[in-house]
Order: structure tokens, then C-alpha cells, then sequence
């Protein structure tokens, strides 16, 4: 099992383009996550998907929008990068929902100049 | 006021002593707690979940105080490998999502 993946794992974006980060599990979770992560921030908590067909906002979510594809992918797309958007970003999933394991892929590091 | 509040170190402790980190929450709705331990560079993962009548897992032993919300991990006999970003974790109110503290480094010395 690979567990959860994502894709591209760096990037570099000007102001204004736009770009979609990929993440997909093989474990067969329900709910899968996206985060941010910047220094001395802590994760944040983007948007989140409790199930197939769902998907709701987080601390997060403006300048952000989601898709989830199937009961495995789950995509974070940004429409217009900003510099304030530079940062790390890691999906998780969980079987259930929060209180279960979150499992994380290995991040995207994203740099918007 | 952070939702999560850490200590965010650095603790630099000599190998094999035990060294204590601590965690407050805001959220008295919060129903789950974690340790989740972060390398530099890497995904975070899960040390351990934390339960009301405190546990234990090898060196680690993790402690929740619901009534002063108050979430403690302790680490016995520290190893070089322990040298790594220990994250606080709650669930928010109707176990949707995580929130996290920003972590407490711990760096462990020959």
C-alpha cells in the first residue's frame, strides 16, 4: 500500500497563475483533509471531505477550492496564486472522521513568487 | 487566544532523560486528543492518543486534565531518535476536524 500520496511534491507559481495539487489514499478512508502548514503556524486545516460527495470548509479555505473526485482522490486547486500562499501543504485521510488516525502524505512545497 | 497552546521549545536534553512537554486547549468541547510527532521535513504521524485515565506506550506516557483542559506527554530514557517536533492535536466540536498546536521541538544530545 502506498498509503496517501500527493503530487507535484515542490512548485513554483508567479502571482495570478492558478495550479492543482493531487492527493489520493489506497486505504479506503472516508474522509480525507487538506492543510497548510507555515512556520510557527501550526497545521491549518484548509477544507475537508467526511465522505464521497462532501466537502466543507476550514479554518482556512479562502483563495482555495476543492474536489472531491472519488472515494479516493481528493484535490486542492488554486485559482489565482498569491505570495501569502506560499507555503507547505499536506492531505490526510482517516477511516471515519477525526477522532480516527489521520494518515498524511508527504507535502507539497509551494512557492509563489 | 490560540485554539491550541504549546510551548514551542527547542528542549535540548542529553540522551536518557525523561523531559515533559505540555499542551492547553480552549475548545471544552474538544472529545478527542493526540500526540502527533513531525520530523524535520516530513509528514506529521501519529505518537499516540490520549485518554482520560492516562496511557502508556514504552517511554511515552501521555496524560489529559479535562477539567484545567490541559494535555501532557512525557518521554522516559530520551533516545537520539526522539529529536523531532511533537504536535498537540484536538478534535473540534463533533469530531470533524483536527486542530493543531505548533509544536514543541525536542532535540536530544549525545
Amino acid at each position: 500500500n502506498a498509503g496517501v500520496t500527493q503530487t507535484p511534491k515542490f512548485q513554483v507559481l508567479k502571482t495570478g497563475q492558478s495550479m492543482t495539487l493531487q492527493c489520493a489514499q489506497d486505504m479506503n478512508h472516508n474522509s480525507m483533509y487538506w492543510y497548510r502548514q507555515d512556520p510557527g503556524m501550526g497545521l491549518r486545516l484548509i477544507y475537508y471531505s467526511a465522505s464521497e460527495g462532501t466537502t466543507d470548509k476550514g479554518e482556512v479555505p479562502n483563495g482555495y477550492n476543492v474536489s472531491r473526485l472519488n472515494k479516493r482522490e481528493f484535490s486542492l486547486r488554486l485559482e489565482s496564486a498569491a505570495p501569502s500562499q506560499t507555503s507547505v501543504y499536506f492531505c490526510a485521510s482517516s477511516y471515519r472522521g477525526a477522532g480516527d488516525t489521520q494518515y498524511f502524505g508527504p507535502g507539497t512545497r509551494l512557492t509563489v513568487l | 487566544r490560540k485554539e491550541v497552546e504549546q510551548d514551542p521549545g527547542p528542549f535540548n536534553v542529553p540522551e536518557g532523560a525523561t523531559v515533559a512537554f505540555n499542551c492547553t486547549y480552549s475548545n471544552s468541547a474538544s472529545q478527542s486528543f493526540f500526540w502527533y510527532r513531525q520530523d524535520c521535513r516530513k509528514e506529521p504521524k501519529l505518537l499516540m492518543s490520549v485518554y482520560s485515565s492516562g496511557n502508556e506506550d514504552g517511554r511515552f506516557t501521555a496524560q489529559l486534565n479535562r477539567a484545567s483542559q490541559y494535555i501532557s506527554l512525557l518521554i522516559r530514557d530520551s533516545k537520539l531518535s526522539d529529536s523531532a517536533t511533537y504536535l498537540c492535536v484536538v478534535t473540534d466540536t463533533g469530531r470533524r476536524a483536527l486542530t493543531f498546536g505548533s509544536g514543541t521541538r525536542l532535540q536530544v544530545q549525545p
